[in-house]
């Protein structure tokens, strides 16, 4: 069953800690994208990556860097974390660039609390 | 600026009957719509999409409807079953460029089904 594993379900962090959030997909899948869910705001891009090494800010990538050095893991990288950074993060990833007829497949979260 | 819109937050409906949620979305270059549905703890996963050059799709017992012009569409689900509870995020895409199968989703709508 292919899949994609985000290494955490829940993680509690320190304000100004550096936190690493980890992304694996088993698809060999080209894109690989960072959101994160808040209630009323729905998912918001932080970053995307379409390669190895390469990556696109999305919507929402202030306080955010992200790593790509293999095909099948992408990490987020928060250089130092804040209360509203608070959040549920999830990693996706999808096939090239042909059309997303299923889109993309999903992780199960992680939910992230910054105090 | 929100492209895509889900202006319910949440939906109550009998078991049995039909559930409509609805999208708008603001960017006339969306050319493929997809509906996820999100369990609490989960990641999303795909349910249902419709391109452009189509009006309805229709998947058992769910159907996406596409109003082009009025840049809208809705996800109808008939019967509607308690376990259909979840989340519903409506999602867009455009083709081509740098667009990379990008996902622009929506707020989100808490659908309740009562028994």
């Amino acid at each position: 069953d292919v899949k994609v594993t985000q290494s955490s379900r829940y993680l509690v962090k320190r304000t100004g800690e550096k936190v690493f959030l980890e992304c694996v997909q088993d698809m060999d899948h080209e894109n690989m994208f960072w959101y994160r869910q808040d209630p009323g705001l729905g998912l918001r891009l932080i970053y995307f990556s379409y390669d190895v090494k390469m990556k696109e800010k999305g919507d929402i990538p202030e306080g955010y860097s992200v790593s790509r050095e293999k095909k099948e893991r992408f990490s987020l990288i928060l250089e130092s974390a804040s209360t509203n950074q608070t959040s549920m993060y999830l990693c996706a990833s999808s096939i090239g660039t042909e059309r997303p007829y299923y889109g993309y497949t999903f992780g199960s979260g992680t939910r992230l609390t910054v105090v | 600026d929100q492209q895509v819109k889900q202006n319910s937050p949440s939906l109550s409906v009998q078991e049995g009957r039909i559930s409509i949620l609805n999208c708008d979305y603001t960017n006339s270059m969306f050319d493929y719509f997809l509906w996820y549905k999100k369990y609490p703890a989960e990641g999303p996963t795909f349910l249902i999409s419709i391109s452009s050059i189509k009006d309805k799709n229709e998947d058992g017992r769910f159907t996406v409807f596409l109003n082009k012009s009025a840049k809208h569409l809705s996800l109808h689900i008939v019967p509607s079953q308690p376990g259909d509870s979840a989340v519903y995020f409506c999602a867009a895409s455009r083709q081509g460029g740098t667009s990379y199968g990008k996902l622009t989703f929506g707020q989100g709508t808490i659908l309740t089904v009562h028994p």
